[in-house]
């Protein structure tokens, strides 16, 4: 069964330090997402993506956040400056038509 | 997106099935109610929606009142592997790149 693959598993960084997390989306699924859980809370959406440009964001997805599809397979997530607060499960997700979205394992990131 | 009620926790004998309740009062004519699980900070799974019949899939059962102001998902014969958080989001349709909006959840425990 095709499913959403991430890396890395777990990336550990310094404060101040730019970031790349990394998604393959399901092959022939159209809308790609963020989502990020820190530690004891909820899921958090970040942003959706169709059709080469972002739809949706979130209050949290600032200036320091960026998405990109660079090769029509991978999806990546960018923080160019990481902070403490950054420190987060971070999980991509794809849907095709249809409306149930698969995501994937998660990266966790550590920001130290 | 109509707000959702769901119990904080739950437990579950194993082979017994698990029914967790879901409110959402204030749903519209065009929302969908999905459930997904996260299995401790693992990705969350989607596991079934619907709109106002009940469904079923190899997974489980989604029953939804007629008035549409609650629903319950029934694992059939839980496993100890079904121990996760449970979400139940109601979404619109309307929006194509429409987002999740994950609660707090019910924490299932299924016991041996």
């Amino acid at each position: 069964e095709p499913e959403v693959t991430q890396t890395p598993s777990h990336q550990v960084t310094q404060m101040g330090q730019e970031v790349i997390l990394r998604c393959v989306p399901i092959s022939n699924h159209l809308y790609f997402y963020w989502y990020r859980q820190i530690l004891g809370q909820k899921v958090e959406f970040l942003v959706s993506f169709y059709n080469n440009e972002i739809s949706e964001k979130s209050e949290i997805f600032d200036d320091q956040f960026s998405v990109e599809r660079p090769d029509g397979s991978n999806f990546t997530l960018k923080i160019r400056s990481t902070k403490l607060e950054d420190s987060a499960m971070y999980f991509c997700a794809s849907r095709a038509t249809h409306y149930e979205q698969y995501f994937g394992p998660g990266t966790r990131l550590t920001v130290t | 997106d109509a707000k959702t009620t769901q119990p904080p926790s739950m437990d579950c004998a194993e082979g017994r099935a698990a029914n967790l309740p879901c409110n959402h009062s204030t749903i519209s004519g065009n929302e969908y109610v999905y459930w997904y699980r996260q299995i401790h900070s693992q990705g969350p799974q989607y596991i079934i929606h619907g709109l106002k019949n009940n469904e079923t899939n190899e997974m489980a059962s989604l029953i939804i009142t007629e008035d549409r102001k609650s629903s319950t998902l029934i694992l059939p014969h839980a496993t100890l592997r079904d121990t996760a958080v449970y979400y139940c989001i109601v979404r619109g349709v309307s929006g194509s790149a429409r987002q999740l909006t994950f609660g707090s959840g019910t924490q299932l425990t299924v016991l041996p």
